[in-house]
């Protein structure tokens, strides 16, 4: 079974400038998660999707940060226009509902290492 | 306060010995935990979870929870240097879908 992956792998841009990234999930999961590490600091929870729609966006530092999941299947992550303060790495996780109770095992994505110069 | 505490380290232990990561939690009403191992420059990799309090044993790891004092941590049997890496305790609150993470142990096993 293929893992979460993320594209790209890395990525340097200038502040100003627009990235989009990228997550496909592991197949058969509704749940999507974006999380953003910055140097020396804890993983950040993002957002949450459930197949399409957003359930949670509480995490999202500000709107220049869009998210979406078109179709259930993908996400995409567009920083617009980015900042010195976003870099650091962006995981994707997904997780499969197992219903009420149980816990929601989430499997990471190696990653997009985001630097803004 | 941050959500999720953990010492940063690094630990130290020497091959074979028992490795003992702790973290404590604000959030009462947290309910599902998990422990995370990260290598350096990988993503994180599930290792357990634990939502019940007491033990759970999952071959050397061992992962306990006391929610009276928002405590879990998780203990490595004959720890292998293949075990260094850094350790993440992640918390589920109530709602059952935002992972809070905290910050990380760095765990060196020495040959």
């Amino acid at each position: 079974e293929a893992g979460v992956t993320q594209f790209p792998s890395h990525s340097v841009i200038e502040k100003g400038q627009t990235v989009t990234l990228r997550c496909d999930p592991i197949s058969g999961h509704d749940n999507l998660y974006w999380y953003r590490r910055v140097m020396g600091k804890e993983i950040k929870f993002l957002l949450h999707f459930v197949k399409e729609s957003k359930q949670d966006e509480s995490g999202m530092p500000n709107n220049r940060f869009l998210a979406e999941r078109t179709g259930g299947t993908y996400s995409t992550l567009k920083v617009q226009p980015a900042e010195l303060e976003d870099s650091g790495v962006y995981f994707c996780a997904s997780s499969q509902y197992l219903g009420t109770g149980a816990p929601d095992t989430q499997y990471f994505g190696p990653g997009t290492r985001l630097t803004v110069l | 306060q941050k959500e999720v505490e953990q010492n940063s380290g690094p630990l130290s232990v020497p091959e074979g010995a028992i490795a003992s990561l702790n973290c404590t939690y604000s959030d009462r009403g947290s309910q599902s935990f998990f422990w995370y191992r990260q290598y350096s420059g990988k993503s994180p990799e599930l290792i357990m979870f634990i939502y019940s309090n007491g033990d759970k044993e999952d071959g050397r790891f061992t992962a306990q929870l006391n929610k009276a004092s928002q405590y879990v941590s998780l203990l490595i049997r004959d720890s292998q240097p293949s075990d260094s890496a850094t350790y993440l305790c992640a918390v589920n609150g109530a709602g059952g879908f935002k992972t809070i993470f905290g910050a990380g142990t760095r765990l060196f096993v020495k040959a």
